[in-house]
């Protein structure tokens, strides 16, 4: 197992595109989680899933936002109609439940909007 | 305020120097998280705590429960130290985590 995999590793895009991240957690891991982080400042959480349900949203995650795990495994996050606001780095997560386990986490793909 | 508030925000010390970053939160947690994040580089666990004390190496974390309070020491720091160091606090019900907002520390020569 390779860790957590993002791809793209970095993304630059007009205004008002589509732009679609994926995800690929460590294969045991059920929960896979994605942040963002903006410049000089700590990540913030948009979203987790656990196996395929999507438990729990941020209010930061807008309706131009929408994050699949269909299989339970892999995820996706969408961004609708691209702002200039949503440049940052968006990271991706994974975890096991039951234990108290270590977190891991992905190299993160940094989105440009120009 | 934030639920996660880490000191100093920035710093930098002689190589050599004893470091220490300090962290508070405000919410129960399951465990606290200490992550290294390079420039432009994705983030690294450092440390996971649930009570006492961890020592990898040169790194040294400290969790306080009861003060909610944590500390990361770094001895003998070395220019390769030079990174953000992030809190984290971690949900004991889902598991998501609530993120300092980092202290870059630089290690000058």
């Amino acid at each position: 197992d390779t860790g957590v995999s993002q791809d793209p590793r970095h993304k630059i895009t007009k205004r008002g595109q589509n732009v679609t991240f994926r995800c690929d957690p460590i294969s045991e891991h059920n929960r896979l989680y994605w942040y963002r982080q903006t410049l000089g400042q700590g990540p913030e959480f948009l979203t987790y899933f656990q196996n395929e349900a999507q438990l729990e949203k941020s209010r930061l995650l807008s309706d131009r936002f929408s994050a699949e795990r269909p299989k339970g495994s892999f995820s996706t996050l969408e961004i609708q109609r691209t702002e200039q606001g949503d440049s940052a780095m968006y990271l991706c997560a994974s975890s096991f439940t039951g234990v108290i386990s270590g977190y891991t986490f992905g190299s993160g793909t940094r989105l440009t909007v120009v | 305020k934030n639920e996660v508030e880490q000191s100093p925000q920035n710093l930098t010390a002689q190589e050599g120097e004893f470091i220490t970053i300090n962290c508070s939160y405000s919410v129960g947690i399951s465990a606290l998280h200490w992550l290294q994040q390079h420039p432009g580089g994705g983030i690294v666990s450092l440390f996971m705590l649930s009570s006492g004390k961890k020592k990898h190496g040169r790194l040294i974390a400290t969790i306080n429960i009861q003060e909610k309070h944590s500390s990361l020491h770094i001895t003998a720091s070395h220019p390769r130290d030079s990174a953000v160091y992030i809190c984290a606090v971690r949900s004991s019900n889902t598991g998501k985590l609530i993120f300092g907002q980092g202290t870059t520390l630089q290690v000058k020569p």
